[in-house]
């Protein structure tokens, strides 16, 4: 089973809808991550939270919320999409201790590709 | 974090070694080389990370130039698995600030 699950895998919605995208992971990690990627280019971060209590905005949080339900669970929301939120949508994980024996290695989880008409 | 520069696309022909070069000619002396790398619109994967001695794993070596300002990934046998676009990142040390910045990284290309 994946780490880092992700769902929907693909969405299309139209303008003016609010989505939720949800992200859950197994890993046990207390930070987790939201990023986008616009075709050709890098990831870019929206929110960041280090735990259940902690969530901090990142370059690009505007026209987004988060929730973060539970240590396993960070939601992104959309309140009213709009056609350049059309992207790839990565949840990633990581663990502070360093547990994994690298600091800053981030799990990603497999990816929603979000289309807004 | 220091800025990186990596070349736009690359080729290599399978079962040969793969060179992936990275400038980041203003890293601080507390920041470290990580290489992630990213297969076909996948999540993003951890491949290797060091400071300043080079570094190898299962996956890859990490050449560090002695002045850091430059490094080189190895994948010292290509597969036509490792066809994917490769990120060089340089940060600081895990105080509190996890943000990882991705560029626009290096597309490899494995050729049959």
């Amino acid at each position: 089973d994946a780490d880092v699950t992700q769902t929907p895998r693909n969405r299309i919605t139209k303008t003016g809808k609010r989505i939720m995208l949800e992200c859950s992971q197994t890993k046990g990690h207390d930070r987790m991550y939201w990023y986008r990627q616009d075709p050709g280019l890098g990831l870019r971060l929206i929110y960041y939270s280090f735990d259940v209590k902690d969530i901090n905005k990142g370059e690009i949080s505007d026209g987004y919320s988060v929730s973060r339900q539970a240590q396993a669970k960070f939601s992104l929301s959309l309140e009213s999409a709009i056609p350049n939120q059309t992207a790839l949508y990565f949840c990633a994980t990581s663990d502070p201790r360093g547990t994994s024996g690298v600091y800053n290695e981030q799990f990603f989880g497999p990816g929603t590709r979000l289309t807004v008409l | 974090d220091a800025k990186t520069t990596q070349p736009t696309s690359m080729d290599c022909a399978e079962g040969r070694a793969a060179n992936l070069p990275c400038n980041h000619s203003t890293i601080s002396g507390n920041e470290y080389v990580y290489w992630y790398r990213q297969i076909h619109s996948q999540g993003p994967q951890y491949i290797i990370h060091g400071l300043k001695n080079n570094e190898t794993n299962e996956m890859a070596s990490l050449i560090i130039t002695e002045d850091r300002k430059s490094s080189t990934l190895i994948l010292p046998h290509a597969t036509l698995r490792d066809t994917a676009v490769y990120y060089c990142i340089v940060r600081g040390p895990n105080f509190g600030n996890e943000k990882l910045t991705f560029g626009t990284g290096t597309r490899l290309t494995i050729i049959p």
